[in-house]
């Protein structure tokens, strides 16, 4: 079986730091990555970890430990720009597993 | 260098009606995966072409069938719509584990 548990909604003001918890469990493993998706647009991709630790890209930083079936995705320096859905996805025999996803809302 | 490009944007069918959706991958991209997006949910796994070949396949019947040219670009055939089939749907292209996503297109069944 495969699951993945992420919160539904975050809100915090421009300027904060958000931290968005992914937790999974699948049957395979090779790594988690990150997408990125503004209303009414097409997922964008932010970030793949393959092995444990933390990957920074810019703003955006993201971590993995395999270990504890859990990553997490570091928003800082909000922009009114982030205010979008962000999805963990575990690849997984070629193909990428979506939950529901956490709609992140900057307030100014 | 051109991203993953999908046509038509949007479109609008009837029940039972049958669609034919398109989608070019990134260029040096060999990999092809369809997603079928709902209202406030995830996208869903369709399934996977890699060398023309259907690689593997989602939870969605029989009614969902796809085909990949020499090229690399594929297709997403839909057949016997219905009202639920009401959806974005999505073609990512790959060479390795990460996938880049179209545009999408967005169906409407009525």
């Amino acid at each position: 079986g495969q699951s993945l548990e992420q919160p539904s909604e975050v809100t915090a003001v421009e300027g904060a730091i958000v931290q968005i918890n992914c937790t999974y469990q699948t049957s395979g493993f090779y790594g988690l990555s990150w997408y990125q998706q503004h209303d009414g647009g097409a997922p964008t991709f932010l970030s793949y970890n393959a092995l444990d630790g933390l990957e920074e890209t810019g703003r955006f930083s993201s971590f993995l430990s395999r270990s504890d079936s859990y990553g997490y995705l570091l928003l800082q320096e909000l922009q009114m720009k982030d205010s979008a859905s962000y999805f963990c996805a575990p690849p997984n025999d070629y193909k990428l597993s979506f939950g529901a996803g956490t709609t992140v809302t900057v307030r100014a | 260098d051109a991203g993953v490009t999908q046509s038509p944007t949007h479109l609008i069918k009837t029940r039972g009606q049958q669609v034919t959706l398109r989608c070019s991958p990134k260029s040096g991209h060999d990999t092809v995966s369809w997603y079928q997006q709902a209202l406030g949910q995830g996208p869903q796994f369709i399934f996977q072409y890699y060398e023309e070949e259907e690689r593997q396949r989602g939870n969605f019947p029989d009614r969902f069938s796809g085909h990949q040219f020499p090229n690399y670009s594929s297709e997403l055939n839909v057949n016997a719509l219905l009202l639920g089939d009401s959806a974005l749907y999505l073609c990512a292209s790959s060479l390795a584990e990460t996938q880049y996503f179209g545009p999408g297109t967005r169906l409407l069944v009525l």
